[in-house]
């Protein structure tokens, strides 16, 4: 079945520090990724998604590329802030093609904390 | 446009008692799942309906948890009897996905954080 690996955690940085989160996964077929955002008290969030390999989804700030041949969709950004401090998942389903209907599997989090 | 609505948000039990939780999904989102979001885990789907019909539970223990979706809209998730280990938060989301191989966003509620003591 699909599984989805994230990094161990917790994260702390320091603000204007580089990020990385690293995600793997075990899936049939293309599958499309995710990373969700989950900021303190409050619900998750989508934060961006690739759907084909090689795409590259981004905001604010955040990317990540869809890589087929290390199975991997690992987060990036240039720069954090305070306000980036938060619980990120990635997380996969079937994508286009599939037999689910977006069901999502998700890694076990990763918590980010960033100082000032 | 409004947002996944949960309630309640906080709820505190002895075990075995029953508990049950709402959800109404963003309007017009025909499809609706039910997360159980363990203490340190990610999400795991239970159930999940396409507008009022089930299309997956294969992870909904159900000896003891019961969902439904009355006319395709509102949803309730049951559990009778209660177990210590049922204690987590319960997430519920809503897409607009009208078949299989979706890849549409899901949008989440704020969640349901249950204690079973």
């Amino acid at each position: 079945g699909n599984s989805v690996t994230q990094m161990e955690g917790p994260v702390t940085l320091s603000e204007e520090a580089f990020l990385t989160i690293n995600c793997t996964y075990t899936a049939t077929g293309y599958p499309s990724l995710f990373w969700y955002v989950q900021y303190p008290g409050e619900g998750l969030q989508l934060l961006l998604k690739a759907t084909k390999a090689d795409d590259k989804g981004s905001n604010k700030g955040f990317e990540a590329t869809y890589r087929k041949e290390t199975t991997s969709f690992h987060l990036e950004k240039g720069s954090v802030q305070v306000s980036d401090s938060a619980v990120y998942f990635c997380a996969l389903s079937d994508g286009a093609g599939g037999t689910s209907y977006g069901k999502l599997t998700f890694g076990q989090g990763t918590i980010l904390t960033v100082h000032p | 446009e409004a947002g996944v609505a949960q309630s309640p948000r906080y709820k505190i039990i002895e075990k075995r008692q029953s508990v049950a939780f709402w959800c109404n999904p963003i309007s017009g989102h025909a499809t609706l799942y039910w997360y159980q979001q363990i203490l340190g885990q990610g999400p795991k789907l239970l159930i999940q309906f396409q507008n009022n019909g089930v299309v997956d539970d294969s992870q909904l223990p159900k000896d003891r948890f019961s969902a439904e979706r009355l006319k395709g809209v509102d949803s309730t998730l049951k559990i009778q009897p209660a177990k210590l280990e049922d204690s987590a938060v319960y997430l519920c989301a809503s897409s607009s996905s009208t078949g299989q191989g979706s890849t549409d966003t899901q949008y989440f509620g704020p969640g349901t954080r249950l204690t079973v003591l």
